[in-house]
């Protein structure tokens, strides 16, 4: 079974900087089948990025996916009020089929 | 609009049964796969289960099999997740989410989620 680990855990940064995730598999992994959410509290996760590297529908620009293998990144260019969150990778794998999601980072203000 | 909306969570004791359900609207839901994820307070995702858009095909995570069973009903529009034998680790805020295609096998809408709590 194909473990996600997320680092760091939490991310303290101030509106304006650039935010670097990190998503880190512990077999290959599928980029098809690579995606990142935004998790507000009180909310249902938003799908940001799947195939690893392609903006979901509504999804900003300043957020960008990319990786391959067992290393894959969520970059916030330029982060908003609104994007302070938690962030979560998930990964499909076909045999058996199983949806795995990493443990979260929390991207938090400054 | 797109929506999918659960309901039929509650407080059950341990080794009782409930029924989610997941309404769907705004979308042809007999197209798309769907699924149920749950999330325990404070912590991460968890994908719980599968069913294809026919629902002639499941699949579940290891730590409900036996236990639970997804069905749909595309007359009604209307995922379903049928709970038994509950345990205490199934306490968690469970959500239905649309699998936007398999080529990206990403849920790319999710309702609201419903509340269950396993307790005595």
């Amino acid at each position: 079974e194909i473990v996600l680990t997320q680092s760091p855990g939490t991310l303290s940064l101030s509106p304006g900087e650039r935010a670097t995730l990190s998503c880190r598999a512990s077999q290959s992994v599928s980029s098809s089948y690579l995606a990142w959410y935004q998790q507000k509290p009180g909310q249902a996760p938003r799908l940001l990025i799947y195939g690893a590297s392609s903006r979901a529908t509504g999804i900003p620009d300043r957020f960008s996916g990319s990786g391959s293998g067992t290393d894959f990144t969520l970059t916030i260019s330029r982060l908003e009020p609104e994007d302070f969150a938690v962030y979560y990778c998930q990964q499909y794998g076909s045999s058996p089929p199983r949806f795995t999601f990493g443990p979260g980072t929390k991207v938090d203000i400054k | 609009e797109v929506q999918l909306v659960e309901s039929g969570g509650g407080l059950v004791q341990p080794g009782g049964s409930l029924r989610l359900s997941c309404a769907a609207s705004g979308f042809t839901f007999s197209s798309y796969w769907m699924h149920w994820v749950r999330q325990t307070p404070g912590k991460g995702l968890v994908w719980v289960a599968r069913i294809n858009s026919d629902g002639s095909s499941t699949s579940y995570a290891d730590s409900v099999k036996g236990r639970f069973t997804i069905s749909r009903d595309n007359a009604k529009n209307t995922l379903y997740l049928q709970m038994n034998s509950l345990r205490a680790e199934d306490t968690a805020v469970y959500y239905c989410a649309r699998e936007g295609g398999v080529s990206s096998r990403a849920f790319d809408i999710w309702g609201q989620g419903t509340m269950v709590i396993v307790s005595s």
